[in-house]
Parts: C-alpha cells; sequence; structure tokens
C-alpha cells in the first residue's frame, strides 16, 4: 500500500462544476504539499499546508491531521484548470509523492 | 525570469551511452533536487543536494551521479544508460531543505533509452 493515496485517479467534470481531490496518507507528516503538473509542462507548487487551510483565488487546500488526510477544492472550475493534480507529503526529510490526479474539464 | 532551466528538453539515447542532464536555476536556493516520474508511480527522488559542495542519495540513486560546484547548476550523470533509465526527469530547488518551504520545479526532461 502506497504511503501516500490519491483519490481519484481520474476526474472529468463539466465547467462550472465545484471539485474535490483527496490525498491520504499513512505517514507522521510535517507537512503537505498541492502540486499542478500541466500536459507537457512543468510542475508548479499551489500550496504547503501543515494545518487548517489556505485559499489562492478559486483553489482552497484543507488538512485534518488527526484523520491524516487533506483535500484540494476547486471552486467554478475552468477548462484551463484541466491537469494532473499531485499530493506530497514530508516525512522524516523526505518528500513522498502521490501518483497524481487527472482532473479534465469540459466547456 | 527567475526560475529552473533545464536541458534538455528531450533526448533519444542508445543504451551505454553516457548522458548529462543539465539543471541551472538563478534563485540562489541552496537545496537542490533530482525526480523522476514513471507511469503510474509518484515522483522518486534520485539525489539531492543541501548546499553547494554537498550531495546527498535519494530513493533510486542506482546508475546515477551528481554534482555541486556552485549553487546555481546542479547537472545529472547516467554514466551508461539502461532502457530503465527511459523517464521523465525533473529538477526542483527550495531556499533550504526544511519543511514549510516551496518547490519550485524545472520543465522536465523527457529521456528515452533505446
Amino acid at each position: 500500500k502506497n504511503e501516500v493515496e490519491q483519490s481519484p485517479q481520474n476526474l472529468t467534470a463539466q465547467e462550472g462544476e465545484f471539485i474535490t481531490i483527496n490525498c491520504s496518507y499513512s505517514v507522521g507528516i510535517s507537512a503537505l504539499h498541492w502540486l499542478q503538473q500541466h500536459p507537457g509542462g512543468g510542475i508548479v507548487s499551489l500550496f504547503m499546508l501543515s494545518s487548517g487551510k489556505k485559499k489562492h483565488g478559486r483553489l482552497i487546500a484543507t488538512i485534518n491531521i488527526q484523520e491524516k488526510h487533506s483535500s484540494l477544492h476547486i471552486t467554478a472550475s475552468h477548462p484551463r484548470d484541466s491537469a494532473v493534480y499531485i499530493c506530497a507529503v514530508k516525512s522524516a526529510d523526505k518528500l513522498i509523492f502521490g501518483t497524481g490526479t487527472r482532473l479534465q474539464v469540459f466547456p | 525570469i527567475a526560475g529552473i532551466t533545464q536541458a534538455p528538453t528531450s533526448q533519444i539515447l542508445a543504451a551505454g551511452r553516457r548522458m548529462t542532464l543539465r539543471c541551472t536555476q538563478d534563485m540562489r536556493h541552496n537545496a537542490m533536487y533530482w525526480y523522476r516520474q514513471d507511469l503510474g508511480l509518484g515522483l522518486r527522488l534520485i539525489h539531492y543536494s543541501n548546499t553547494a559542495g554537498t550531495t546527498g542519495k535519494g530513493e533510486v540513486p542506482d546508475g546515477y551521479s551528481v554534482s555541486r560546484a556552485n549553487t546555481d547548476d546542479f547537472p545529472l550523470t547516467l554514466a551508461s544508460a539502461v532502457p530503465s533509465q527511459t523517464s521523465v526527469y525533473f529538477c526542483a530547488s527550495s531556499p533550504t531543505r526544511r519543511f514549510g518551504e516551496k518547490l519550485f520545479f524545472g520543465s522536465g526532461t523527457q529521456l528515452s533509452v533505446l
């Protein structure tokens, strides 16, 4: 079993829909990152959080340390949000990455 | 524009050949990393460097070497490439390796070893 599990693996949505991507982990962590990878492009860091909730534009990230779970929400989704979203946890001085959630938003 | 530059963007390489992937950053970050990304797997750390002059082994270091002669450059060398090294390689950096710091990634190098 992977130490970092993301769900769903694939997600399709209609423009305007509210989207939730989940990340569960089984190790002790000091921080959790959400990353975005566009097709053919590099990887961009969206959030780093160790507790609570962070918001940037239409993106919201939450983390529940007790439940070892984080969610990434996208409000009013847009086709340009189509990408792979990757969760990574910082545990014992190393980063452990999830395999990503592929999101496609259709007009 | 500040950031990380990787070269080449893509490369096809014959097995047994030597190859160096280049990575340069202009943010004066101390920590740099090399990851490989394979289908169905999360990013895996190959080697890292906490600061110029030091390097360390990551999760999958075999067959790869790195050097960190200065703050800006962190090349990754495959001494004798094998087909299992076919992957997408990402260089990344952060101010230090402490938790709570944002990671910056290059745009990746697609490497095919035949």
